[in-house]
């Protein structure tokens, strides 16, 4: 049963240079989503999508980019790294747009840049 | 959004109750009450959720008041894996939103 799988784990890039972060779940969810949280702090929304070609913005969306090509999977791509840019990413899913509905994270991608 | 109130930390024994309080006074009649945990180095993991009657669960128990502007979860016996930090979130109910994590209550069980 392996819910929100979340690669690579740890990473670590340099200032300017580009990377996706994957995100796949396999229960069939419609919406996903992606978040980060730095030291100290809860976590807090970058990009969202409530189904495939469907994405929107959250908290914190400036220097990320998504897309949802498929209902499995919602890559998060750094367009050009920045140092305030480290931070643990996690990636979650629910079943349905309805926001009561409970959210299952991955253990997300720790990221740290030079 | 609604906002919620947590103590930063609370302390108790391994095998006793824990009652974790969360203050949500301005939260408004579509809101969902949500519990998560976070483990150390894990993502953060669903609890519990309820609207307005008390739920229980096999992890724990979510205590609404009546008027809904306090709610307490409760572990009916702590072990030592329920150290984690714990977050108290509303969400609206037909909406695409994501979760407004705050700092949460960094809980501590002692052996």
């Amino acid at each position: 049963n392996a819910g929100v799988t979340q690669t690579p784990k740890f990473q670590v890039l340099k200032t300017g240079q580009s990377m996706t972060l994957q995100c796949a779940q396999d229960m069939n969810h419609e919406y996903m989503s992606w978040y980060r949280q730095d030291p100290g702090m809860g976590l807090r929304l970058i990009h969202y999508s409530v189904g495939a070609g469907i994405t929107d913005q959250g908290e914190v969306p400036n220097g990320y980019n998504v897309s949802r090509s498929t209902t499995e999977d919602f890559p998060l791509r750094l367009l050009s790294a920045a140092p305030s840019q480290t931070s643990v990413y996690f990636c979650a899913s629910r079943s349905g747009r309805a926001s009561n509905q409970p959210q299952h994270f991955g253990d997300g991608t720790r990221l740290s840049i030079l | 959004d609604a906002k919620t109130t947590q103590p930063n930390s609370m302390e108790s024994n391994e095998e006793e109750p824990v009652h974790l309080p969360c203050n949500h006074s301005t939260i408004s009649g579509t809101d969902y009450i949500h519990w998560y945990r976070q483990l150390p180095s894990q993502g953060p993991e669903y609890v519990i959720h309820g609207l307005t009657s008390n739920v229980n669960n096999r992890m724990a128990s979510l205590a609404i008041a009546e008027d809904r502007k306090s709610s307490t979860l409760i572990l009916h016996r702590a072990t030592l894996r329920d150290a984690a930090v714990y977050y108290c979130i509303l969400t609206s109910g037909g909406g695409a939103d994501g979760l407004t994590f705050g700092k949460g209550t960094h809980l501590i069980i002692q052996p």
